[in-house]
Order: C-alpha cells, then sequence, then structure tokens
C-alpha cells in the first residue's frame, strides 16, 4: 500500500483564480492519477502522470485548465486555472501499487484524502 | 467502453452477509475489476481486486463469472462501521495507457 497526503484539504476561492493541488505520496510510485468527485457522485479519471513524461487527459479536460506536474517519483500538482462555480469538486489524487501476487498481476490504486474545492 | 451499473443503496444489519453487485456488459480483455470503500470526507479505500473465478481476502470476497459481465463482493457479517459507499473500478492498464471506469456507487447502510 501507499499513504498519500493532500494539501490544501480544502479551499475556498474566487472565480477567475487558479489553485494548485499538492500530492505527496510516501514512496516512489511510476503512475499517479487525478480524479475529480463532484458531491454525491462517482469518480472520474482527470488525468494520468508519468513522471518524466507530459500527463495523458482523458476527454473533456485539457491541460491549460488542468496543468499538471510530475517532477519526482513522490510529488504530484494539479492546478484549476480560470476557476468557476462550476469547478466546485473534490479533487482525489491516487497512485498505482503494481505487481505479481498469488492471484497473478495486479495494479491497485490507492487515494489520498481529497481536496475539497468551493468556488464562489 | 466498459459502463458500469451497481444498485443505488443497499440495507442490512449488523452480522450479515452482504452481497453487492457490479454490472460490466463490455468488459474487455485487459481490465481488472476492483473494489472500493468510501467514507465520507476521506479517498476511497482498496477492497479487493481480480480478473476472474474467485479472490478473498480477510476482508472481503470477490466472485467473477467465467464472462465477467458482472462481480459481486461479498462482505461477510457486516458491522456498523461497514455502513459506507461502495464503488467498483473496471479497467487497467493497455500498453502505456489507462482506462479507469468507476461505477456510480452503492451506498450501504447496516443498521443495529
Amino acid at each position: 500500500s501507499a499513504v498519500i497526503s493532500q494539501k490544501p484539504s480544502r479551499d475556498i476561492c474566487q472565480r477567475g483564480t487558479s489553485l494548485t493541488i499538492q500530492c505527496q505520496v510516501d514512496s516512489q510510485v511510476t503512475m499517479m492519477f487525478w480524479y475529480r468527485q463532484q458531491p454525491g457522485q462517482s469518480l472520474t479519471l482527470i488525468a494520468t502522470a508519468n513522471q518524466g513524461s507530459e500527463a495523458t487527459y482523458e476527454s473533456g479536460f485539457v491541460i491549460d485548465k488542468f496543468p499538471i506536474s510530475r517532477p519526482n517519483l513522490t510529488f504530484s500538482t494539479l492546478t484549476v486555472s480560470n476557476m468557476s462555480p462550476e469547478d466546485s469538486s473534490i479533487y482525489l489524487c491516487s497512485v498505482e501499487i503494481s505487481g505479481r501476487g498469488n492471484s497473478g498481476r495486479f495494479y491497485e490504486q490507492y487515494f489520498g484524502p481529497g481536496t475539497r474545492l468551493t468556488v464562489t | 467502453l466498459a459502463k458500469t451499473t451497481q444498485p443505488i443503496s443497499m440495507d442490512s444489519y449488523e452480522g450479515q452477509e452482504v452481497n453487492i453487485t457490479c454490472s460490466h456488459n463490455n468488459i474487455a480483455t485487459n481490465d481488472y475489476i476492483t473494489w472500493y470503500q468510501q467514507f465520507p470526507s476521506q479517498g476511497p479505500r482498496f477492497i479487493i481486486q481480480g480478473y476472474k473465478t474467485k479472490v478473498t481476502n480477510e476482508v472481503a470476497s470477490l466472485f467473477i463469472p467465467a464472462d465477467r459481465k458482472s462481480s459481486t463482493l461479498s462482505l461477510p457479517r457486516v458491522s456498523l462501521s461497514d455502513t459506507a459507499v461502495y464503488y467498483c473500478l473496471v479497467g487497467g492498464r493497455m500498453d502505456s495507457s489507462y482506462k479507469l471506469i468507476f461505477g456510480s456507487g452503492t451506498r450501504l447502510l447496516v443498521r443495529p
């Protein structure tokens, strides 16, 4: 498993501003992921961040709006740019722990506690 | 893309076994099935993962039929602390890209 922390845990921001969310993991991991979760809803993948390469964005998410940095194997940031009230959500990072176990290969994700963003 | 369908909610009582089923008719060959538990104001917590047949760990079992178009998470003897939202996740890695589709979640309420 992995222990993941996020900063800030919550924030209230004005529209038009930007917020950078930090994600720190206690071990070196290759793949990190960023998700958005609207209150009471499921998780939607924003992008996949592989250390040393450009992030891969899912349909509906673009780099200009959600730039991601991945400077090393234990850290990543997600910036929510030019925010509007529609960006109010919980943003979560996760890491992949993969390997081979008794039942074959596994690809497990472990999540941070999330960042609750409110845009006014 | 594999679309996943779960019951919106389930009720149970302490000490009972709870089975939550997720349908994923369009699951791909490379897809794994993973289940997560989420409490309010927390990130999802990994429960169990499987590819086919049955997987068991210290907290749950996962049953996957041969056609892999559904999966069932089984929680033995639930307690009040098992009240949470349970998500199935279908997807995995294809070369260097990922496909990760979360279900809509099942809200489990365990009553005394």
